[in-house]
């Protein structure tokens, strides 16, 4: 695609229950990156695909939390049994052949989680 | 791990007036750092980057300084206007294929 895709825009859900969010990086972008931002925070790192590997899931703040690629494209993010504290903005961003120092990163526009 | 810190947190300067952030590293292998601003309720964007092996670059109105001893780096803007208006994340990277280390941000409002 032209961008970096992430669905849903916003997902409003109760505590407790399980979300998937997902998201779809530039056409040939070999690394993905999630990042989590909480209200007026700065970008707190989660996770790194390099194709469908996962090398550096070491931002992860909970095994509630886990990610998965496919066929190099689409990632998802699953949070489980969501907590308030999990409420802020999912930032995707993918980089063309996973090295941000060419041309940096692309972020898509984020889903903005709200756990109540 | 790398850290980022980044100063001030928030900064106000009136129209034509220049703004200046500082950021530091702990990780001396840091290699690279990139700086972007995000427009609020928008993504951030790549504004300008520096490589340790340069000590300071410029694109227009914006310029970046790196001293690699003390491991600091400063973002410049000269003749602020309003649509500068925004949120500046500095960053570090350590090697080509890593994650990049984000400073706290700072909100950087432009007063008419």
């Amino acid at each position: 695609g032209a961008g970096v895709s992430q669905s849903p825009s916003n997902k409003v859900t109760e505590k407790g229950k399980d979300v998937e969010l997902r998201c779809d990086p530039i056409s040939g972008h070999t690394a993905l990156y999630w990042y989590r931002q909480s209200l007026g925070q700065g970008l707190e790192f989660l996770i790194y695909f390099q194709g469908n590997s996962a090398p550096d899931k070491s931002g992860l703040p909970s095994d509630r939390f886990s990610a998965e690629r496919t066929g190099g494209s689409v990632s998802t993010l699953t949070i489980q049994r969501t907590q308030q504290e999990d409420s802020a903005v999912y930032l995707c961003a993918s980089s063309i052949d996973g090295r941000p120092t060419n041309y940096g990163y692309t972020f898509g526009s984020g889903t903005r989680l709200t756990v109540v | 791990g790398e850290n980022v810190e980044q100063h001030p947190s928030t900064l106000s300067v009136q129209e034509g007036d220049s703004a200046v952030i500082k950021c530091t590293y702990s990780d001396s292998a840091s290699n690279y750092f990139p700086w972007y601003k995000q427009e609020l309720g928008k993504r951030p964007q790549l504004i300008i980057d520096i490589r340790s092996n340069v000590g300071e670059k410029k694109d227009q109105r914006i310029a970046v300084t790196l001293n690699k001893t003390a491991k600091h780096f400063s973002l410049h803007i000269t003749e602020t206007q309003p649509e500068d208006s925004a949120v500046y994340f500095c960053a570090a990277l350590k090697t080509s294929y890593d994650k990049v280390i984000f400073g706290p941000g700072t909100s950087l409002s432009v007063i008419p």
